[in-house]
């Protein structure tokens, strides 16, 4: 099955500047990425996807960029504030079947932190 | 975007009762729901797949005896955790896939925290 995998586990920046998040996958055939922001105590919320057939997607200061060959995606938050803080989570997704649709497998999330 | 509900928002039970937990998309129908656990500072492990009309798909080391699934309509799964114990405290999320077209979206209710006395 699939396995993503994600770093660092902790993030701390200075307002202004730029975080980077990574994960790794395993499974080839997965092709729909997403990413996630979760407040304490709150549900996920879907900041940014990319799907296989995109190299890169952009919204405001959210990127993200996917690399099939080498089997990672990254996230990355340009102009950080302090309300960016929070916990973000990748996720890997097969392809859709005839009865199922597949499940979205979770990195082990990174905490962000963002300093005024 | 879609709505996901789930009910109740936090429930404090005894250890050895049961305790059922709601999923409804509220403006789209799902034949498919995912049941999630996530303990403190941890992130969210996939329980079981809900299916409409059939079993619900158990992760491996889920106990499917322990953690019921009924997906009684295209819009509302239920989770009951029986004879609840303290390791059964943890915060309990569903979500919904939406389909549009070929891309599909998955929606997060806003979860359910569960402490077994």
């Amino acid at each position: 099955g699939e396995n993503v995998e994600q770093h660092p586990s902790t993030l701390s920046v200075q307002e202004g500047d730029s975080a980077v998040i990574k994960c790794t996958y395993s499974d080839s055939a997965s092709n729909y990425f997403p990413w996630y922001k979760q407040e304490l105590g709150k549900r996920p919320q879907l900041i940014i996807d990319i799907r296989s057939n995109v190299g890169e997607k952009k919204d405001q200061r959210i990127a993200v960029t996917l690399n099939k060959t080498a089997k990672h995606f990254s996230l990355h938050i340009t102009e950080t504030q302090p309300e960016d803080s929070a916990v973000y989570f990748c996720a890997a997704r097969g392809g859709l079947r005839s009865y199922n649709t597949d499940k979205l497998i979770f990195g082990t999330g990174t905490r962000l932190q963002v300093f005024p | 975007g879609a709505v996901v509900s789930q009910h109740p928002s936090w429930v404090i039970c005894k250890s050895g009762t049961s305790v059922k937990i709601e999923c409804r998309s509220l403006d789209f129908q799902a034949t498919t729901m995912f049941w999630y656990r996530q303990f403190p500072k941890q992130s969210l492990m996939l329980m079981a797949t809900s299916n409409e009309g059939s079993k619900a798909t158990y992760e491996q080391g889920v106990e499917k005896d322990k953690f019921l699934i009924n997906h009684a309509s295209l819009t509302l799964s239920t989770l009951t955790v029986t004879s609840a114990h303290p390791e059964d405290s943890s915060f309990y999320i569903c979500s919904a896939p939406r389909t549009s077209g070929w891309e599909e979206t998955q929606y997060f209710g806003p979860g359910t925290r569960l402490l077994v006395l």
